[in-house]
């Protein structure tokens, strides 16, 4: 079975400062997508940042950037000038091809300090 | 802006109670998906729908049974609600047949059992 495991409950970082949030998974398949998603204290989710599993180069997204390490099937999320807006849940998740259906880790819940 | 709307935030219900969640998507998306999320369990897929009366069971499905009669709209049935079936529950959707598209989220609703 596929699994995500994110080990962090529970992060927090200052103001503009940069932060890491960690993500490994497990799963037999070559082919798959990863996945960051946000969940402000309001509960809507939506998608940070994508990444192809046979894509070598690193997703980025303004701010946010990940290091994918498919050998080692790590997936981490840098935050960069960290804001205050930048605090929520974050989930990682991933999709094997073929099956449409996003499995999600446990979350780590990111606080921004002033 | 698409958009995933869930009929309730918030729910209080009886054990024993049959139960409705409401999710309806404007996005002419093929699959739909309900999530039950824990603190510390993350999202838990229920049910998975790639398209209309087409139902596959997820991590979770024991309690529940979903119907999906239209496209745009997905139910979560709660058959005989119980007091470990609470929480918050998100639908979600995503376009078909198009592994790396993002998942869209409802706003969540927070069922309570008394």
């Amino acid at each position: 079975a596929q699994t995500v495991t994110q080990s962090q409950p529970e992060m927090s970082v200052q103001e503009a400062e940069t932060v890491t949030l960690s993500c490994t998974y497990d799963t037999s398949e070559s082919n798959y997508y990863l996945f960051w998603y946000k969940q402000p204290p309001s509960r809507q989710m939506i998608l940070v940042i994508r990444q192809e599993a046979y894509k070598q180069q690193n997703a980025t997204e303004n701010r946010f950037s990940v290091n994918f390490q498919k050998a080692a099937k790590s997936f981490s999320l840098k935050i960069s000038d960290s804001q205050l807006g930048d605090t929520a849940m974050y989930f990682c998740a991933f999709m094997t091809s073929g099956t449409y259906k996003y499995i999600f880790g446990t979350g780590t819940r990111l606080k921004v300090l002033a | 802006d698409v958009k995933v709307t869930q009929s309730s935030r918030y729910l209080v219900k009886r054990t024993g109670e049959k139960v409705f969640l409401e999710c309806v998507q404007d996005m002419d998306h093929e699959n739909m998906f309900w999530y039950r999320q824990d603190p510390g369990l993350g999202l838990r897929l229920i049910y998975f729908s790639y398209d209309v009366k087409m139902k596959e069971k997820g991590d979770i499905p024991e309690g529940y049974s979903v119907s999906r009669e239209k496209k745009e709209r997905f139910s979560l049935i709660l058959e005989s609600a119980s007091t470990n079936q609470t929480s918050m529950y998100l639908c979600a959707s995503s376009l078909g047949l198009q592994e790396n598209t993002e998942a869209f989220f409802g706003q969540g609703t927070r069922l309570t059992v008394v």
